[in-house]
């Protein structure tokens, strides 16, 4: 299985604030990295495929970047509703993974 | 608008199977996607289970796949999850997903609001 490593496993900043989330795949997945943000006690939502596509609808604060096996995430302009959990998925091969998430909260 | 929704009984007894619908609207479960399972045990990360294509087609999560069926029924519009000789482990959320089909990348586009199904006696 292919391990998708996460960092931080949290932040905290402030409302405005830019910030990076980075995602490091066990081995090369070309650009099959997909995005997700999760608010607490809902489902996952899809923000980036294919590693630096913006899904239709997410704001385009959200961007991402990267291939082979280092990604990041980044929020340019954080806002109040982004405080959430943002997980890394790998589609490149089965079984598809995920990074074991990165909570974003509040300073 | 595609939306996708989970069924089932929310408690289930260890040794017994677990059972999940999930009903789409909005969309055709014969259009080329695939469908899946993702599941979050309380606190937890995610984690993959399997998918099923409309001709049944299946893959499933080796870790699970012992105990994993997933089957289709395209004239209700419904795939469905069963996962036998449960334990507490596999109480978790689970959720239905669509897999996008156009780019490729296995991104998963639309999600059911998830399913709590507790492992207990």
């Amino acid at each position: 299985d292919i391990q998708m490593t996460q960092s931080p496993s949290s932040l905290s900043a402030f409302v405005g604030d830019r910030i990076t989330i980075t995602c490091r795949a066990s081995q090369s997945i070309g650009t099959y990295l997909n995005w997700y943000h999760q608010k607490a006690g809902k489902a996952p939502q899809l923000l980036i495929y294919g590693a630096s596509n913006l899904q239709s609808g997410v704001p385009s604060r959200f961007s991402g970047s990267g291939s082979g096996t280092d990604f990041t995430l980044t929020i340019s302009t954080l806002q109040p509703e982004d405080f959430a959990t943002y997980y890394c998925q790998q589609g490149y091969s089965t079984p598809k993974t995920f990074g074991q998430g990165t909570k974003v909260v509040i300073k | 608008q595609v939306q996708l929704q989970e069924s089932g009984p929310g408690l289930v007894k260890p040794s017994g199977t677990l059972s999940l619908t999930c009903t789409v609207s909005g969309g055709s479960i014969s259009s080329n996607n695939w469908w899946t399972w993702v599941r979050q045990p309380p606190g937890k990360g995610l984690e993959w289970i399997g998918k099923v294509y409309h001709s049944g087609g299946t893959n499933y999560n080796p870790s699970l796949k012992s105990r994993v069926t997933m089957s289709i029924d395209k004239s209700k519009n419904q795939f469905s999850l069963n996962l036998s000789s449960v334990t507490a482990a596999d109480t978790a959320v689970y959720y239905c997903t669509r897999v996008a089909s156009v780019s490729g990348n296995y991104e998963m586009d639309y999600w059911g609001q998830g399913a709590l199904v507790t492992v207990s006696s």
